[in-house]
């Protein structure tokens, strides 16, 4: 079962582009909401995380949408350059004394020049 | 401040054997969690580690084990190794209070 549903697979977006990637999950206990980053031979690097008590999470170009009742929470990079090329997962997990994350499969990014 | 070491960072195996994998974890970090990667995967949670104790633990047989030490670092087992296991395995470690995780740049195991 997978719990975090990540769309697209796969993205290529103009460098100064707008990157959009977005995830749906099913437990309603999740609390916890991040997203990594990963390029090739490196491990994921947190990037910006949500809690469901805010809608919207900024940090430099990033940002977080979140919908709590659509259970969708979704990844915004503005003006995409090449650096920004690499894996990126969403996951989610909920609080407490175990941080077991759930992962999305994954989106590779492509910013071309 | 150190960030997540893992050793060794490539590894060969024949189906059968037995592995050992190593973490250090992040400076002030008493949490060790170990995920696998399979290509073109996200991570899957094996098993959390706290104070010495499992404390959490994904699906995986028990073929997978692990330990932390005093020192908060930790290892990883697997035992008859299978050609599935092949993947990169990723340690992150994390303070008690909060949820960010550092991950390590993991080890990648090839199984043939």
């Amino acid at each position: 079962q997978q719990q975090v549903k990540q769309s697209p697979q796969s993205l290529i977006v103009q460098k100064g582009g707008i990157s959009i990637i977005n995830c749906a999950y099913e437990n309603t206990a999740f609390d916890y909401f991040p997203w990594y980053q990963q390029f090739p031979g490196k491990g994921p690097a947190l990037l910006i995380a949500i809690r469901p008590d805010v809608s919207e999470k900024k940090e430099g170009r990033f940002t977080i949408s979140f919908n709590k009742s659509a259970k969708q929470f979704s990844l915004h990079i503005m003006d995409s350059q090449p650096g920004d090329s690499a894996t990126y997962f969403c996951a989610a997990n909920s609080g407490g004394s175990n941080y077991k994350l759930t992962f999305g499969k994954g989106t590779l990014l492509t910013v071309n020049p | 401040e150190t960030g997540v070491t893992q050793s060794p960072t490539h590894l060969i195996k024949t189906r059968g054997q037995q592995v050992t994998l190593r973490c250090s974890s992040q400076s002030g970090h008493n949490t060790v969690s170990w995920y696998q990667q399979a290509l073109g995967q996200g991570p899957q949670f094996i098993f959390q580690y706290y104070r010495e104790e499992e404390n959490g633990r994904g699906n995986f047989p028990p073929r997978f084990s692990g330990l932390q030490f005093p020192n908060y670092s930790s290892e990883l087992n697997v035992n008859a190794l299978e050609l599935d296991d092949s993947a990169l395995y990723l340690c992150a470690s994390s303070a008690k209070t909060g949820n960010g995780y550092t991950f390590g740049s993991g080890t990648r195991l090839t199984v043939v």
